[in-house]
């Protein structure tokens, strides 16, 4: 089945300061998904990315398909960033693979 | 609308209790799911369910049970407790996006298992 990675595992940044996350996964994907895990556990969807990119706010993502790897970006970041960013990927079937997340601590 | 519902919040269990975790969303998704996080291992699909009595294995089936005789409802059950199903676990719902062959999963908030 597909294999999700993403790097880095940990993440520590200033108030203010970029960011990239990244997402490859090992086979073609008909669905790409970002979520952020916040502090209090709750999963939130961000992105809905199967190619090409997209701008919510301070967030945008980028999926290269033929190169299997998806790209989170988030600028100005802010304590309330903070938690945990996965991105999850399906190929086929309804069956979704998360990767082991990326944990962001944003300091004030 | 409520969204996604999951009850309990935390359950203590004793090896070999049998309990069952509820599910319930109130917008009419056909897709339900369930999943288990543990630390560092991210979300793993447990079971899901493209629509009222249709449900299929996912990653880490073994354990747990499932059944979808509505579409807002979908139960997990597990029949004998194991220290190793210690975890946190999450019910998602999902609809497909017309025209996108996508769909975007909205979660629940979460149930803490603990069995002893």
């Amino acid at each position: 089945g597909i294999q999700v990675e993403q790097s880095p595992p940990d993440l520590i940044l200033q108030e203010g300061a970029n960011s990239t996350l990244r997402c490859n996964f090992s086979d073609s994907v008909n669905n790409l998904q970002w979520f952020h895990q916040n502090p209090w556990g709750q999963l939130i969807n961000l992105f809905y990315i199967p190619s090409g990119t997209k701008q919510n706010g301070r967030l945008s993502a980028t999926t290269v398909a033929t190169e299997r790897y998806s790209l989170l970006y988030i600028s100005s970041s802010q304590t309330t960033d903070s938690g945990v960013y996965f991105c999850a990927a399906r190929s086929g079937t309804y069956k979704y693979i998360f990767g082991t997340g990326t944990r962001l601590k944003v300091l004030a | 609308n409520a969204g996604v519902t999951q009850t309990p919040k935390f359950q203590v269990l004793k090896t070999g209790q049998s309990m069952t975790l509820q599910c319930a969303q109130d917008m009419n998704h056909e897709y339900m799911s369930w999943y288990r996080q543990d630390p560092g291992m991210g979300l793993r699909l447990i079971h899901y369910s493209v629509g009222a009595g249709i449900t299929d294995q996912g990653e880490v089936p073994n354990g747990y049970n499932v059944s979808r005789s509505t579409t807002e409802d979908f139960p997990l059950r597990l029949l004998s407790a194991a220290p190793s199903q210690t975890s946190v676990y999450f019910c998602a719902s999902s609809y497909p996006i017309p025209g996108q062959g996508s769909d975007t999963q909205y979660f629940g908030p979460g149930t803490r298992l603990t069995v002893l």
